[in-house]
């Protein structure tokens, strides 16, 4: 079935370490999408990508990284310059065009930092 | 820029009444409207969705929202609820200054008791 696979669901981490959060999509989408979810707060766009070796930051970009070498992927990194990293994270992709909007999202990441 | 307000952050009900969740946006031009639902520790699914057309749109599990744009509101409504559609509700907003990507809500938990 198409879809979207995020990895690993669940991944803690020590301070000051740097982590990836893998997003796989066999959907064929151009666009893809790394937001932050936070009790409360709804969801926050950190970085997004429209086509391959392209992206742009979203509102809260700061202390992460992200790569698009291949239109199936994209993996975002939570750095050590990230001073609250503990959230839910989720890997959207979509269409683009017509479809203006609509998100097809994975299942997320809930990343812990003790 | 556009904007999307949820007015509830918490709605309880009993199953089978009703219920409405809450949604207005800011924008000046046309914009696309939409419905996400989330289960716990899931990822979000599309509920239903507002492009063109129609102003009152139907999901298939029996949510309706329609679109008012003197109001700039895009109400969800369920005329009787079950348990299982505890969850949280996002509502977002697109097409906004040309931009195809989505802002969302807080998001609103609607608590359905027995």
């Amino acid at each position: 079935d198409g879809g979207i696979t995020q990895s690993p669901k669940y991944l803690f981490r020590k301070e000051g370490q740097n982590v990836t959060l893998s997003c796989e999509q066999n959907l064929n989408h151009d666009a893809m999408y790394w937001y932050r979810q936070d009790p409360g707060q709804g969801l926050r766009l950190i970085y997004y990508s429209q086509i391959v070796n392209d992206f742009q930051k979203g509102d809260i970009a700061e202390g992460y990284s992200v790569s698009r070498e291949k239109k199936e992927s994209f993996p975002l990194t939570v750095t050590s310059a990230q001073k609250n990293p503990t959230a839910f994270y989720l890997c959207a992709s979509s269409i683009g065009g017509s479809r203006v909007g609509e998100l097809f999202f994975g299942e997320g990441s809930r990343l812990t930092v003790l | 820029a556009q904007s999307v307000t949820q007015l509830d952050s918490q709605v309880p009900v009993f199953e089978e009444a009703p219920v409405e969740l809450r949604c207005n946006y800011s924008s000046s031009v046309s914009v696309y409207l939409f419905w996400y639902v989330q289960y716990p520790n899931q990822g979000l699914q599309l509920l239903l969705k507002y492009l063109s057309g129609s102003t009152l749109v139907e999901s298939i599990n029996g949510f309706e929202a329609e679109f008012n744009k003197s109001q700039t509101s895009f109400h969800l409504r369920k005329p009787s609820v079950h348990i299982s559609d505890t969850a949280e509700y996002f509502c977002a907003v697109s097409g906004s200054g040309g931009s195809y990507i989505p802002t969302f809500g807080r998001g609103t938990s609607l608590i359905v008791h027995p």
